[in-house]
């Protein structure tokens, strides 16, 4: 079964960094890109961007370029996305989901199988 | 790039039949055939529904169509039945190696 299992919950005051984990199975995890998808508190579905685990290609949506970083160890199957300095804006739900393309279409915003998302709280 | 317009909620009665639209621009949906759709229940991770505009996953039952006119998609899921309540997403890819996803859809079922 393909699977992707995420980190647990955090909560974290403003300014501290986090990094949070998807780990895939049940499939070659290094051919497949993943992606990383914000829902905000009682809000829609943001495309943050896509990593390739091969070789750590990545691709950032304009809107969070320089805001986070996406980073992969694909020796033990495992993306990750890291803040260096969180905001209470950051508070959200992360989902990571694979794509079943490869090529400039692992950017359409189709993926076949979904994390089952990380709550991030930031406050003071 | 601007999030795809959905209407913010939607609803049909037991066994008939809605129909979600999409809106977006040639630089998206008009210029691509990469439209997918979600489903997500309350608290639960969003589930593919539709990819390339009309396509279905295994396991994905047969209600559930998809269209594309121009640069409008449309998701029509018929004889609706109580599970088929939740939030709707449309996505497409809209060039650039960038995706996008619609605003959401709240389905209910009278």
């Amino acid at each position: 079964e393909v699977q992707l299992v995420q980190s647990g919950a955090e909560v974290k005051k403003p300014g501290e960094s986090l990094m949070i984990s998807c780990q895939g199975s049940g499939y070659s995890f290094s051919t497949s890109w993943i992606g990383w998808v914000r829902q905000m508190p009682g809000k829609g579905l943001e495309w943050m961007g896509i990593i390739f685990p091969g070789d750590s290609d990545t691709i950032y949506s304009p809107s969070f370029q320089g805001q986070v970083t996406f980073s992969v160890d694909k020796y033990i199957n495992t993306a990750y996305l890291q803040w260096s300095s969180l905001k209470a804006s950051d508070t959200a739900v992360y989902f990571c989901a694979r794509s079943p393309y490869r090529g400039a279409f692992a950017a359409s915003c189709t993926f076949d199988t979904w994390g089952q998302g990380t709550l991030v709280a930031v406050s003071s | 790039q601007s999030a795809l317009a959905q209407p913010p909620s939607a609803s049909g009665s037991l066994g008939q039949s809605v129909t979600i639209s999409c809106t977006g621009s040639s630089r998206d949906i008009g210029g691509y055939n990469y439209v997918s759709w979600y489903q997500q229940h309350p608290g639960k991770a969003p589930r593919l529904m539709i990819y390339e505009v009309t396509k279905r996953p295994s396991g994905v039952p047969d209600r559930f169509s998809g269209s594309k006119s121009g640069s409008t998609a449309s998701l029509t899921v018929s004889g609706l039945q109580a599970e088929d309540e939740a939030d709707y997403y449309c996505a497409s890819y809209a060039g650039g190696h960038m995706g996008v996803f619609g605003t959401g859809t709240k389905v209910t079922v009278l």
